[in-house]
């Protein structure tokens, strides 16, 4: 399987401000999926993100405050952008090098917290 | 759409107490089917999965069977230890073009000693 590296680990920011996690895979991987988590809750897909193309958005999520990139196929990032106490979550990446097939490896996730 | 259903907990059990945790799932498809673990402070780890009818995963002494009559894969343990406190997602993927995985809401098991 394929092993992440996210970062950051945690930040804590201002409200107002934009926060920008990347996310890098030891290896090339066609989709790379960004997830959050809220406190005490279950995972819910943000956007797929594949490379050379717009990224696609789930339902309740938009580009605008949660811009993706993917210049390659071993990294991509997310930006929070504006942030409000709301947004307090784990964001996490993750990626599946086997069609699905062999399973999805998750990074390690950001804990972010907005005051 | 496809959804997954898990039981709620917490699940708190003693040490070497057999542990079954239920989760059934909507799909349109055929979908592949996983348990998660994420352990206190710890990232998503793979569990078991398990891609077809009838397919048992296993891992850790955790085993899971793909009941596609009954859409369910309950996860279960013969005996649970300390250690296994942590929460449990099940989810699935669809084989289709997404790829995406759909979780259910956890379930925190607590084992004590």
């Amino acid at each position: 399987s394929a092993v992440i590296s996210q970062k950051p680990s945690r930040d804590i920011c201002q409200r107002g401000t934009s926060l920008t996690i990347q996310c890098q895979v030891d290896s090339q991987v066609t989709m790379m999926f960004w997830y959050r988590q809220q406190p005490g809750q279950s995972l819910t897909l943000i956007a797929t993100a594949n490379q050379g193309s717009e990224a696609t958005y789930e339902s309740g999520f938009v580009i605008d405050k949660f811009p993706i990139s993917r210049p390659n196929l071993t990294f991509s990032t997310l930006t929070v952008s504006n942030m409000s106490p709301e947004d307090s979550s784990i964001y996490l990446c993750s990626v599946d090098v086997g069609e699905s097939n062999y399973g999805y490896t998750f990074g390690s996730g950001t804990r972010l917290t907005v005051v | 759409g496809d959804s997954v259903t898990q039981m709620e907990g917490p699940v708190t059990l003693s040490e070497e107490a057999c542990l079954t945790i239920n989760c059934t799932y909507t799909a349109t498809g055929y979908p592949s089917l996983f348990w998660y673990v994420q352990y206190p402070g710890e990232g998503l780890q793979l569990l078991l999965k398990a891609t077809k009818a009838d397919d048992k995963g296993s891992n850790k002494g955790f085993e899971a069977t793909y009941r596609k009559e009954t859409t369910s894969f309950h996860l279960e343990k013969g005996s649970v230890q300390v250690s296994d406190s942590a929460v449990y997602f099940c989810a699935l993927s669809e084989m289709d073009s997404s790829y995406k995985l759909i979780f259910g809401s956890g379930t925190r098991l607590l084992v004590r000693p």
